[in-house]
């Protein structure tokens, strides 16, 4: 099966702007979360998608939003960027069920100038 | 809230050599355990889950609720085994996975 696939890749916005992100989970799976990884932070949790509901959130502002699509497509949007904001954004999904193995997608390198 | 420790941010060893690579939780709960390993430019991938109890590239991991303590072990650590851990747990009801703040393993020729 072809892996939990992101786009784009890398991304260098201005401060202001909005961005959205994409991620393909595996064939299959319908739960996809997000998450955000800075040097400073470290790895922390976004949000998850399942069956087009958001189900669980992390704390992020309002400016964090995501979506997802009846094709377990998920999207998520950050509006009125921040310098903050530049981190890798990675996205994972997971069939429903025990045990909740998450597989990463390779993230999307977002840099805010 | 849960937490996951990891308290060693860098851990240099030898070809050969035992390598531990500690991890301490807190959860009220009975949480799931993982260890996750990232090398150089490849995403992040799962290496053991403590449900399964299983030997993956020779480390295993043992959950100590006592000590609530999910330590990564390997007898003999390769030069290939050089790569960044996190550890991470997830709520028993739940789809949050909350990492640790990772190891950098470097093993030495």
């Amino acid at each position: 099966k072809a892996g939990v696939t992101q786009t784009p890749r890398y991304l260098i916005k201005t401060r202001g702007q909005q961005v959205t992100l994409s991620c393909s989970p595996i064939s299959g799976h319908r739960s996809v979360s997000w998450y955000q990884q800075t040097p400073g932070q470290g790895l922390q949790f976004l949000f998850e998608y399942f069956s087009e509901t958001q189900r669980n959130k992390g704390n992020f502002p309002g400016r964090f939003s995501g979506r997802q699509f009846s094709n377990s497509r998920s999207e998520m949007n950050v509006s009125t960027l921040e310098l903050g904001d530049s981190a890798l954004y990675l996205c994972a999904s997971s069939l429903q069920g025990a045990p909740k193995e998450q597989y990463f997608g390779p993230g999307t390198r977002l840099t805010v100038t | 809230a849960q937490r996951v420790t990891q308290p060693e941010k860098l851990l240099s060893v030898f070809k050969g050599a035992p390598v531990e690579l500690k991890c301490n939780y807190s959860y009220s709960g009975s949480p799931e355990l993982f260890w996750y390993v990232q090398y150089s430019r490849q995403r992040l991938q799962l290496l053991l889950r403590h449900i399964s109890r299983e030997s993956i590239k020779g480390f295993t991991a043992d959950l100590n609720k006592g000590e609530t303590s999910f330590h990564l072990k390997k007898p003999f650590a390769q030069e290939e085994d050089s790569a960044m851990y996190y550890c991470a747990l997830m709520e028993t009801s739940g789809s949050r996975l909350t990492f640790g703040e990772g190891t950098q393993l470097t093993v030495n020729p």
